[in-house]
């Protein structure tokens, strides 16, 4: 069946502007989290949600970051007037259940900041 | 607060040979634990996780870890390696599942 799938696979955008990414969770998936990679560094978590609603999201650097999922299925991650430090592999990922449950994770997009 | 610490952030193999991948964490309550892998321009892939019970755990493509909480330690092992696990390796804990905190990872290539 589909994985999580996540578009564009790359961005290139100037400092200042405003970017969505967007992930397609597997279907029947219940929660989705959105997680940053940095170069050289582990995958970092943003935030995550169960159903519509963001049950963590404690993960977001700043408040130019936000991530919405109106229907429980698809989420957006919204940045505003993006800086040169966004620069990342955005990971999105995905789970039947929260608790104990594997996380599919997505092949990411790659957001770069000039 | 969860951290974790992978020590090596390389390591270099020889086909066949037995590759051990190192993991530390810090976690003031219980945790789970997780390997993942990720292949070249590939998502992350879950090798194995601890939740509970035996503290030796094996995973995919021939895989194991074991739990050892009196060292916090999660390494990863594979007896004899093939030239497709070249990839890297993240461990990550949490204190529910939902969170994870990874490790910076650790780059394993496998020479013929």
């Amino acid at each position: 069946g589909a994985g999580v799938s996540q578009t564009p696979s790359n961005k290139v955008t100037e400092k200042g502007k405003y970017v969505e990414l967007r992930c397609d969770p597997i279907s029947g998936h219940t929660a989705l989290y959105w997680y940053r990679q940095s170069l050289g560094q582990g995958p970092e978590f943003l935030i995550y949600f169960q159903g519509t609603g963001a049950a963590d999201d404690s993960g977001l650097p700043n408040d130019r970051f936000f991530a919405v999922r109106p229907e429980g299925s698809v989420s957006t991650l919204k940045i505003q007037r993006t800086e040169r430090g966004d620069s990342a592999v955005y990971l999105c990922a995905s789970s039947l259940l929260a608790r104990g449950d594997e996380q599919f994770f997505g092949p990411g997009t790659r957001l770069t900041v000039l | 607060a969860q951290s974790v610490t992978q020590l090596d952030s390389q390591v270099p193999v020889f086909e066949e040979a037995p590759v051990e991948l190192r993991c530390n964490y810090s976690s003031s309550v219980s945790v789970y634990l997780f390997w993942y892998v990720q292949y070249p321009n590939q998502g992350l892939q879950l090798l194995l996780k601890y939740l509970s019970g035996s503290t030796l755990v094996k995973g995919i493509n021939g895989f194991e870890a074991e739990f050892n909480k009196s060292q916090t330690s999660f390494h990863l092992r594979k007896p004899s390696v093939h030239i497709s696990d070249t990839a890297e390796y993240f461990c990550a804990v949490s204190d529910r599942p939902e969170k994870l905190v990874f490790g910076k990872g650790t780059k394993l290539t496998v020479n013929p």
